[in-house]
């Protein structure tokens, strides 16, 4: 089946340094990409829409200059955390989409296994 | 925007018990899906629905779609504690240029042995 890679899986970092997620499908391309955030005991809660080879589309309340997201290719998509804060710590989950699968207009989406960023 | 609302919020039942998890939309459903989620871990891929009225099942889980395509169901029979974890549902949001999948507020499931 379909996988999707996150990379780190963990990651503990200092308050005002940046930290990159990378998030990769290995046997499909992913013309889509997502990117949630989950806080402890709460839902998934998407953060933004990466698309490969155009700009990203933020949800409402999400700040574009704090996370930055770039798609360069079909198969990787990145987060970049920017002067991050204790309150950025969470863990965060990609998602792709396979440009070529699916049914009818419901494409399947494949998850990551996350990545836990604390800031400290 | 759509919102995905799920009940319980929590759950604990005894190992051997049924139980059901319910999910509502505030929109007509295009695509539902159910996941899930060990804590701390990614999640993963139960079932997806699509037409009204449908219903699938694999192994001890069966999973719903009402006629209305606004609200689903996830059943599991024989409770195992291998059972236990966060289940959440997720819906295709349509509009926009790209259809994004948006997720219920989760229900957090223990089997006691």
């Amino acid at each position: 089946g379909a996988v999707v890679s996150q990379h780190p899986s963990w990651v503990i970092c200092k308050s005002g340094t940046s930290v990159k997620i990378e998030c990769r499908s290995l046997d499909f391309q992913a013309t889509t990409m997502f990117w949630y955030r989950q806080f402890p005991k709460q839902s998934l809660m998407l953060m933004a829409t990466s698309n490969e080879g155009s700009k990203a589309t933020y949800e409402q309340g999400v700040e574009k200059d704090k996370f930055l997201i770039n798609h360069a290719s079909l198969t990787l998509s990145t987060l970049t955390v920017t002067s991050a804060h204790p309150e950025d710590s969470s863990f965060y989950i990609c998602s792709a989409r396979d440009s070529l699968g699916g049914t009818g207009d419901s494409y399947e989406q494949y998850f990551g296994p996350g990545t836990r960023l604390t800031v400290t | 925007s759509q919102e995905l609302e799920q009940s319980p919020q929590s759950l604990i039942v005894q190992e051997g018990k049924n139980l059901t998890i319910n999910c509502t939309s505030s929109k007509t459903l295009y695509g539902l899906y159910w996941y899930k989620q060990k804590y701390g871990e990614g999640l993963i891929f139960l079932m997806m629905l699509q037409k009204g009225g449908e219903e699938k099942s694999h192994e001890k889980i069966t999973a719903k779609l009402d006629e209305k395509k606004q609200q689903s169901s996830l059943h599991i029979t024989a409770s195992q504690p291998s059972h236990a974890g966060i289940y959440l549902c997720g819906a295709d949001n349509r509009g926009g240029a790209t259809n994004k999948l948006i997720f219920g507020t989760g229900t957090l499931l223990a089997v006691q042995p």
